[in-house]
């Protein structure tokens, strides 16, 4: 399974755009690259997945380039609400989908 | 749909005691993954099942932990005997199927003490 590295803490202000870069240099051809949300005291939460280039929703945006190495959450004009540990994972179907949760990332927004 | 339910929410036991979590996955999915997060070890991956069959426990720490998954909408995961270090909050998620693009669906989690 690739080994993903992600800042441990980030600080934002309302209103602000907020990217989570994550590196996974030993990714597999077939893996995918997902994003999950924790917020205290709940399980994590879904937010995007993708396998190349950009994919985008309305929580998020993922943006993944052509050498896959690594990836950026892009979270755009935070709230207060959007404080959480975001979690970068990866992993592929052949791996039977196991995911492993790395330290992720505390975010914190600031008012 | 009700998502995936969890009980107890909390549980407070002794050492040696037996411990019973329990997990009601949603309803239709077919993999249900138990996890286990603490502070020093955040989220860890114990077991899960596809179709009611343990696919990988190869997260079980000891011979201790043991999960069960009798039909689609129940599965537990047991301690025994307990002991302090097990003290942690408890994940039950599920998903469709299997595969790694399939999203998981976390319950509210148990938080286990144990004194």
């Amino acid at each position: 399974l690739a080994k993903t590295t992600q800042p441990i803490s980030m600080d934002s202000y309302e209103g602000q755009e907020v990217n989570i870069t994550c590196s996974h240099n030993n990714i597999a051809t077939n893996d995918y690259i997902t994003w999950y949300q924790q917020f205290p005291s709940q399980g994590p939460r879904f937010i995007i997945q993708g396998y190349k280039t950009k994919v985008t929703n309305e929580v998020a945006s993922l943006f993944i380039p052509a050498d896959r190495k690594s990836s950026t959450l892009s979270l755009p004009r935070v709230s207060l609400s959007d404080t959480a540990v975001y979690y970068c994972l990866v992993g592929g179907d052949n791996q039977g989908g196991k995911l492993i949760f790395g330290q992720g990332t505390e975010l914190s927004v600031k008012p | 749909d009700a998502g995936v339910i969890q009980s107890p929410r909390h549980e407070v036991t002794e050492m040696g005691q037996e411990v019973t979590l329990r997990c009601k996955p949603i309803s239709g999915h077919n993999s249900l993954f138990w996890y286990r997060q603490t502070m020093m070890r955040g989220l860890e991956l114990l077991i899960y099942f596809n179709n009611n069959v343990p696919i990988d426990d190869s997260g079980m720490p000891e011979d201790r932990f043991s999960a069960k998954m009798p039909n689609a909408s129940f599965s537990t995961l047991k301690i025994q005997p307990s002991e302090p270090r097990d003290s942690a909050v408890y994940f039950c998620a599920s998903s469709f199927d299997q595969g790694a693009t399939d999203t998981q669906y976390f319950g509210p989690g148990t938080r286990l003490t144990v004194l």
